[in-house]
């Protein structure tokens, strides 16, 4: 099956600094990418649709500066945290979608491991 | 706009119990219907999913869940639990012709040995 690696699986980092994660498709292409965050014992919110080779999409209220994305290739995308803050601690959670036509809702989500961020 | 609603945000059940975990969503258009599962700082991992079709229909793990339009539902079900079941679950839906997903607050399923 589709397998989707998210690094780091955890990372402790102090307010002001930028943190980089990210999450690869292993053996299949994947044009769009889904980046969400999830707080403690609740759902997940989508933050953004990465988008191979464009600008990402972000949804409404998602800081665009604070969380930057790039994905620079069909199997890779990156979310970036700018000068975080301890507020931005969350677990972050990338999906690829794979198994249909592109675009298409019949494709199945395949999601990373998350990343649990704690900012100090 | 979708919208996903589970009733319930914690549900217990004894080993060998069936599992009922309730979904109930709102969509202007057919939905494609989700149930992922999360186990402790994992990610999500799909159990089963509508798109057309067959209304019931199987999952992984011996879950299986009904689309019935006319109670906007997608109940989860299992007849007996084993205590590998114990973890988060979500209800999601997707919009025909498009990726996203919303999802339900989650239900997490505790198994009583």
């Amino acid at each position: 099956g589709a397998v989707v690696s998210q690094h780091p699986s955890r990372v402790i980092c102090k307010s002001g600094t930028s943190v980089k994660i990210e999450c690869r498709s292993l053996d299949f292409q994947a044009t769009t990418m889904f980046w969400y965050r999830q707080f403690p014992k609740q759902s997940l919110m989508l933050m953004a649709t990465s988008n191979e080779g464009s600008k990402a999409t972000y949804e409404q209220g998602v800081e665009k500066d604070k969380f930057l994305i790039n994905h620079a290739s069909l199997t890779l995308s990156t979310l970036t945290v700018t000068s975080a803050h301890p507020e931005d601690s969350s677990f972050y959670i990338c999906s690829a979608p794979h198994g249909g036509l592109a675009g298409g809702a019949k494709n199945i989500q395949y999601f990373g491991a998350g990343t649990r961020l704690s900012v100090l | 706009a979708q919208s996903v609603t589970q009733l319930g945000s914690h549900v217990s059940v004894s080993e060998g119990a069936l599992v009922l975990l309730r979904c109930n969503y709102s969509s202007s258009v057919p939905p494609y219907l989700f149930w992922y599962v999360q186990y402790p700082n994992q990610g999500l991992q799909l159990l089963l999913k509508y798109t057309t079709g067959a209304t019931l229909v199987k999952g992984i793990n011996g879950f299986e869940a009904e689309f019935k339009k006319s109670e906007t539902s997608f109940h989860l079900t299992k007849p007996s639990a084993h205590m590998s079941d114990a973890a988060e679950y979500f209800c999601a839906v997707s919009d025909f012709g498009n990726e996203k997903l919303t999802f339900g607050t989650g239900t997490r399923l505790t198994i009583i040995p």
